[in-house]
């Protein structure tokens, strides 16, 4: 079984569209995180979530807005994409501050 | 600033060399540090881990070593094999904050047959 999945794989849209990617792990952590891999492959936190509550939130735009349904759930929704969207996102999870289990990416093309 | 860097970003071995990926960090704070590994459209995978109260740490072929004096981090893999080709990352957090981890550039390890 896969411990942190994520869907879409690929996700292709035009700009000013709406997406959300979704995020489970069956780990029973509870500490999820979005990052974004940029096409350099340098991998930045976005936001993290423990046990539903926010606790991290990076310089990101309020375009993107996470949403964490339980603890289990993390899913990212992307208003009004832009080109500069276009990059590899990766949830994971985590149980207290310790290594990171990742799911395999979403990657985004913004058109 | 705060900032995990690597000093080479590609790293070519052949196989059943000894490889090293080394990582510089500025944060003296950070008290621990993960090594993943990355393989082409796959998530980082967790490779080894260490706490800022030891030196070294080892796996199965592979070696953590941590200098706190000079606030270095190296990866050892032992005789490589192709399967090892990846791009390697070095990652630290500071202890208090969830899983905020701070990733270093990322080195690629091209190993040959």
């Amino acid at each position: 079984d896969t411990a942190v999945s994520q869907t879409p794989k690929y996700l292709v849209t035009q700009m000013g569209n709406d997406k959300s990617i979704k995020c489970e792990q069956n780990l029973g952590h509870d500490t999820m995180y979005w990052y974004k891999q940029d096409s350099k492959k340098f991998l930045k936190i976005m936001f993290s979530y423990n046990n539903k509550e926010l606790i991290i939130n990076e310089t990101v735009p309020n375009r993107f807005s996470p949403k964490s349904p339980d603890k289990a759930h993390l899913n990212l929704h992307i208003n009004s994409l832009e080109l500069g969207d276009s990059a590899v996102y990766f949830c994971a999870s985590s149980q207290e501050y310790e290594k990171l289990f990742f799911g395999s990416g979403t990657q985004l093309s913004v058109l | 600033g705060e900032s995990v860097g690597l000093h080479l970003p590609t790293l070519s071995v052949q196989e059943g060399d000894n490889s090293i990926i080394n990582c510089a960090y500025s944060n003296s704070a950070s008290d621990y540090f993960i090594w993943y590994k990355q393989e082409s459209g796959k998530g980082p995978q967790f490779i080894i881990d260490i706490r800022s109260n030891m030196d070294k740490r080892q796996g199965q072929r592979v070696t953590v070593l941590l200098n706190k004096t000079v606030k270095h981090l190296s990866l050892q893999i032992a005789a490589t094999q192709p399967g090892d080709s990846a791009v390697y990352f070095c990652a630290e957090n500071k202890g208090t904050s969830y899983g905020k981890l701070t990733f270093g550039q990322g080195t690629i390890l091209t190993v040959h047959p």
